[in-house]
């Protein structure tokens, strides 16, 4: 089985800018949810997305969106980005209905100059 | 709102050595517990979770975690860690109609040989 894959790895952005981050579910995956891990300190939940739409969302501004598409992938986009938006952020698929089975990604490294 | 509070930030042990990580979470209701592990460079692994039944959880990698329902502890153990141990551990609590995950801070675990 293929795991979950997050593109791209590496990401540097100015404040004020805006990024997308990609990730691919494991296949036979259809949740997707997304965490913020910042240096030092346990991931945060995002969101979570199934069946395309928003499926619950922790305590982060509008600013912080997502998709998902028809084959399970997902996007993570961040307008206006802060330099406290600097850190690693997680891709964890699973599939509803056997819950708490996650996968995680690498995650991608984003830094905000 | 739910907490994870992991005691020690840091560890520092001798191969051989036994390890006990704290993990104490705040809900008093029905959880499903884990520990996560992430090695340097790699993604998040899913050392162990707790559900239901015996307190006592076996994982991976000859770890094990014991839930005291009474304390709201989820401790980790392994009776003689391994260089190869040194990583950093995540404690996790879930709860709710979704897979929304409460991770810990992280404890930083340095084997020396």
């Amino acid at each position: 089985e293929t795991g979950v894959t997050q593109s791209p790895t590496h990401l540097i952005k100015t404040r004020g800018q805006q990024v997308t981050l990609r990730c691919s579910s494991q296949s036979g995956h259809n949740t997707v949810s997304w965490y913020q891990q910042a240096l030092g300190q346990g991931p945060q939940f995002i969101f979570q997305y199934y069946r395309e739409e928003e499926n619950g969302r922790g305590n982060f501004p509008p600013r912080f969106s997502g998709l998902q598409f028809p084959n399970y992938s997902s996007e993570l986009n961040v307008n206006a980005l802060e330099l406290d938006d600097s850190a690693l952020y997680l891709c964890a698929s699973s599939l509803a209905g056997k819950p708490y089975g996650y996968t995680f990604g690498s995650g991608t490294r984003l830094t905000v100059v | 709102a739910q907490s994870v509070s992991q005691h020690n930030h840091h560890v520092i042990l001798s191969e051989a050595a036994s390890l006990e990580l704290g993990c104490n979470y705040s809900y008093g209701g029905t959880v499903n517990l884990f520990w996560y592990v992430q090695y340097p460079g790699q993604h998040l692994q899913l050392l162990l979770k707790y559900f239901s039944g015996d307190p006592l959880v076996k994982g991976i990698k000859g770890f094990e975690a014991e839930f005291i329902k009474s304390k709201f502890s989820f401790n980790l153990r392994k009776p003689s860690v391994q260089w190869s141990d040194t990583a950093e551990y995540f404690c996790a609590v879930n709860s709710g109609g979704y897979n929304k995950l409460i991770f810990g801070a992280g404890t930083r675990l340095a084997v020396h040989p």
